[in-house]
């Protein structure tokens, strides 16, 4: 069956940097896209961004440029995010979720994994 | 970016229907699809996809939801609501990118 399984909570200090990770089982890795999403109370669920996981190639919204770097271990079945310089404002819980064309949705999600930016 | 509005809250009875709408700052269709979607997401958990393409129901959902709708204005409905529907339920677009989601409906009982 399809499974995300995503990387651990993390406390990190403002102005560090975080890489999470998602590892796919259950499937071809390479067929299908994965997306990064952040859900916080306030904002609720915001797309960042996807990968190609065949082809390496991203698309990143305007607000996270500069903030998510997304990349792809084909050998592992895996995508990982950066986000760099954090903020308490990046403290939120993140997900990874295949995403499925043409259509573009989100048919099997990750877990979520927590980022806390406290000093 | 476009901007998806849904209702903060809908309260329903067991048995009754739920009707929860998303409404689109434009159209989210194209001449062949309908590009929205919609998921649950129960506390604690991650959200689950329920309809694709405004009216497709996904893998594994019970045929009491279903979709409809097409260029700005979309709905969810659930007939018959039950008690493991209790959850927050958002609709998200593929038209264009960013793709973007709703704020979320939160369904409870009456």
């Amino acid at each position: 069956q399809v499974q995300l399984q995503q990387s651990g909570a993390e406390l990190a200090k403002p102005g560090s940097s975080v890489k999470i990770s998602c590892k796919a089982s259950g499937y071809t890795f390479t067929s299908y896209y994965i997306s990064w999403i952040k859900q916080t109370t306030g904002q609720g669920l915001e797309y960042i961004g996807y990968i190609n996981t065949g082809s390496g190639g991203t698309n990143y919204n305007e607000k996270f440029k500069g903030k998510a770097t997304l990349t792809v271990d084909k050998s592992s079945s895996t995508a990982f995010m950066q986000l760099s310089s954090l903020t308490p404002d990046d403290s939120a819980v993140y997900y990874c979720a295949r995403g499925r064309l043409p259509g573009w949705y989100f048919d099997f999600w990750g877990p979520g994994t927590m980022v806390t930016v406290s000093s | 970016d476009i901007v998806l509005t849904q209702s903060p809250a809908l309260a329903v009875s067991l048995g009754q229907r739920a009707t929860i709408s998303c409404r689109a700052s434009q159209s989210v269709s194209t001449s062949s699809y309908n590009l929205m979607h919609w998921y649950q997401q129960k506390p604690g958990e991650q959200p689950k996809l329920l309809i694709y393409d405004a009216s497709n129901l996904a893998s594994g959902i019970p045929v009491r939801f279903s979709g409809s709708g097409s260029g700005t204005d979309f709905t969810l409905t659930i007939n018959p609501v039950q008690a493991d529907d209790i959850a927050t339920y958002y609709c998200q677009q593929s038209r264009e990118l960013p793709f973007t989601f709703g704020s979320g409906t939160k369904l409870e009982i009456k």
